[in-house]
């Protein structure tokens, strides 16, 4: 199976502009989420898509949104973009394995704001 | 509330020794806990996880870590290093089964092998 895959890789924005990044998860996971990974807050959750529905949300602003499409794939958007948006973020797709859930993680799309 | 904390930010070993990488946890309920691996311009693999079963977790590439509850601990312990385990190493605790919004990522800890 592919894993998860996310596009582009890297993206360098202005300060005001705005972002858009992509996630297909691995094929049958219902489940995206996605993280924000800087070097000083570490690793931090945004939020959680299934089956097209926002599930939950982390403490980011409301310039911070996605969607989530009918076959899983999703989207990641930024508004307004400030230079602490600058970060690797992470898209992590999910699956029942025994007792709990994993996450499969894909290889991060290297935002860079000037 | 949960928390997680990695004893050192930075691990240096020569290869063919082990490797010891410390994580406390707080939880207030009985937790999952994993430990991913994350090399250079990569994302986040799994090494292994603990959810209640044996306490003792074996994972991929010679990882193994012990649950102890008495000392709120899951170290990662590898009995010989190789160059190809010089990563970023991540402790994670979860109180929703490893659902996304209930983890908890500890800062990480670089681990260097010298030659």
């Amino acid at each position: 199976k592919a894993g998860v895959t996310q596009t582009p890789r890297y993206l360098i924005k202005t300060r005001g502009q705005q972002v858009t990044l992509s996630c297909s998860p691995i094929s049958g996971h219902r489940s995206v989420s996605w993280y924000q990974q800087t070097p000083g807050q570490g690793l931090q959750f945004l939020f959680e898509y299934f089956s097209e529905t926002q599930r939950n949300k982390g403490n980011f602003p409301g310039r911070f949104s996605g969607r989530q499409f009918s076959n899983s794939r999703s989207e990641m958007n930024v508004s307004t973009l400030e230079l602490g948006d600058s970060a690797l973020y992470l898209c992590a797709s999910a699956a029942v394995v025994g007792q709990g859930l994993e996450q499969y993680f894909g290889p991060g799309t290297r935002l860079t704001v000037t | 509330a949960q928390s997680v904390t990695q004893l050192d930010s930075h691990v240096s070993v020569s290869e063919g020794t082990p490797v010891l990488l410390r994580c406390n946890y707080s939880s207030s309920y009985s937790p999952s806990l994993f430990w991913y691996v994350q090399h250079p311009n990569k994302g986040l693999q799994l090494l292994l996880k603990y959810t209640s079963a044996a306490t003792l977790v074996k994972g991929i590439n010679g990882f193994e870590a012990e649950f102890k509850k008495s000392e709120t601990s899951f170290h990662l312990t590898k009995p010989s290093a190789h160059m190809s385990d010089a990563a970023e190493y991540f402790c994670v605790v979860s109180v929703s089964g490893g659902g996304a919004d209930g983890l908890t990522f500890g800062k990480g800890t670089h681990l260097i092998i010298q030659p």
